[in-house]
């Protein structure tokens, strides 16, 4: 059984940039989450989607999106790239929508932001 | 809001030696609890949880029971090995009816030496 896939794994873009992670759950999970992993902030949670809809956002400016499509795939988008936004991101699945069964995590996308 | 706290590390042990990591939580209601393990360039694993007071979650011979009453689900290992080494992160699950998301400790590196 697959896990979650999580790519690229490694990323460096330029400040100002931006750029688009994608997810890919294990099969027959609707909900997905992101969370972003920093030495500083520790684990940070970004979104929750379930069944296409953004059940629950975390606090992080507006530069930061997603979207969920019908196959549960995710995608987060960053704009106008900051240096603090270098961070690994981790995607997250689950088959209860409400998490009880734990959350399946992937390898996560690391960024660098120069 | 939630959160959790987790006892400082790096927490270096022999191997065979018997390993505690403290987790507390604050958090309205009776949150779902996990433990997670992060190896090197990896992704989060989930190592245990415990969705109610009093459960016990075990796996690979880690132990963590969730303590209502002193609002604590400490992690445990009667004997560690070196394969053990990896950082861990104690988290609750805050489910509100629509919407869910963990929130993480900060994570305690555990180091085992021969």
């Amino acid at each position: 059984k697959a896990g979650v896939t999580q790519t690229p794994r490694y990323l460096i873009k330029t400040r100002g940039q931006q750029v688009t992670l994608s997810c890919s759950p294990i099969s027959g999970h609707r909900s997905v989450s992101w969370y972003q992993q920093t030495p500083g902030q520790g684990l940070q949670f970004l979104f929750e989607y379930f069944s296409e809809t953004q059940r629950n956002k975390g606090n992080f400016p507006g530069r930061f999106s997603g979207r969920q499509f019908s196959n549960s795939r995710s995608e987060m988008n960053v704009s106008t790239l900051e240096l603090g936004d270098s961070a690994l991101y981790l995607c997250a699945s689950s088959l209860a929508g409400q998490g009880w069964d734990g959350y399946t995590f992937g390898s996560g996308t690391r960024l660098t932001v120069v | 809001g939630d959160s959790v706290t987790q006892m400082e590390g790096p927490v270096t042990l022999s191997e065979e030696a018997f390993l505690t990591i403290n987790c507390t939580y604050t958090a309205t209601g009776y949150p779902s609890l996990f433990w997670y393990v992060q190896y090197p360039g990896e992704g989060l694993q989930l190592l245990l949880k415990a969705t109610k007071a009093d459960d016990k979650g075990s796996n690979k011979g880690f132990e963590a029971t969730y303590r209502k009453e002193t609002t604590s689900f400490h992690l445990e290992k009667g004997s560690v090995q070196v394969s053990d080494s990896a950082v861990y992160f104690c988290a609750l699950l805050d489910y509100t009816g629509t919407a869910s998301k963990l929130t993480f400790g900060t994570g305690t590196r555990l180091q085992v030496t021969l």
